[in-house]
C-alpha cells in the first residue's frame, strides 16, 4: 500500500474540536481511507473509515476531499482520554478489507 | 465477545530459545493479521491470512519466523531461533469481510529477548 502523509503530532485542549489532516494524493479510485487510533500500551483501534462520502460514527467524523486526495478525522470534543498516536491509512483494492500499511502516524496531545 | 485474544502477555527468553506466541481470534472473522512493532520500525505487517489460508507473508523477516492457522480458532506465530532483535510487541488483529467496520487488534504480547 502506497503512503499517507500526517503531521508527526498536534495539540489540542480538552473539551475542544480536532481536526487532524491527511495527505493521499495519489489514492487510486477504488482505495478506501482508514483511520485507527493507538493508546499508551494498547494495540491498534479502528476509528473509522470511508470511500467517498463524509462518514460519521460515535467516535468521530470523516470528512473525504472532493478530489480524495485528503481528508481530516473530526473528533468533536476532545477528552484526556483521546490523547493517542493516530493513523491514516489507504487500504488499496476494490474492497474494504486488505492489508493495512501503517506509516508513523500524528501524535495527539491533548491538554486538561 | 472477550475480543482478540492472545498470549502471553509478556514473554522473556534467552537467544537462541524458541518462542511460541499464540492468538485465539473472534469467532466468524475470516481475517487474521500478525503485526511487529518496535519504536525504530513502528507497526510493521507480517503475515496475513483469509479463511485459515495464507495470503500474504512478504513481511516475514526471515526463515526464523513462521505462522501458522490450523483452524478459525487458532494462530501461532514461532520464532526459532530468536534474536535480540526480535524484542518487540506482537499483535493479533482480526477481520470481517462483508461489514462496514474496520480490524479489531489484541493486546500484543512484549517479547523481550535477551
Amino acid at each position: 500500500d502506497a503512503k499517507t502523509t500526517q503531521p508527526n503530532s498536534m495539540e489540542s485542549n480538552e473539551e475542544e474540536p480536532v481536526h487532524l489532516p491527511c495527505n493521499h494524493s495519489t489514492i487510486s479510485g477504488t482505495d478506501y481511507i482508514h483511520w485507527y487510533r493507538q493508546l499508551p500500551s494498547q494495540g491498534p483501534e479502528y476509528v473509522i473509515h470511508g470511500l467517498t462520502s463524509n462518514v460519521n460514527n460515535r467516535m468521530a467524523s470523516l470528512a473525504i476531499a472532493e478530489d480524495r486526495k485528503s481528508s481530516t478525522l473530526i473528533l468533536h470534543r476532545a477528552t484526556l482520554r483521546d490523547a493517542a498516536v493516530y493513523y491514516c491509512i489507504r487500504v488499496a483494492g476494490g474492497t474494504s478489507y486488505g492489508k493495512l500499511t501503517f506509516g508513523q502516524g500524528t501524535i495527539l496531545t491533548v491538554h486538561p | 465477545d472477550a475480543g482478540v485474544i492472545q498470549s502471553p502477555r509478556h514473554e522473556v527468553t534467552e537467544m537462541g530459545q524458541e518462542v511460541t506466541l499464540r492468538c485465539k481470534p473472534i469467532s466468524g472473522h475470516d481475517y487474521l493479521f500478525w503485526y511487529r512493532q518496535t519504536m525504530m520500525r513502528g507497526l510493521e505487517l507480517l503475515i496475513y491470512f483469509n479463511n485459515n489460508v495464507p495470503i500474504d507473508d512478504s513481511g516475514m523477516p526471515e526463515d526464523r519466523f513462521s505462522a501458522k492457522m490450523p483452524n478459525a480458532s487458532f494462530s501461532t506465530l514461532k520464532i526459532q531461533p530468536s534474536e535480540p532483535r526480535d524484542s518487540a510487541v506482537y499483535f493479533c488483529a482480526v477481520g470481517k469481510s462483508g461489514t462496514n467496520y474496520g480490524y479489531t487488534f489484541g493486546s500484543g504480547t512484549r517479547l523481550t529477548v535477551v
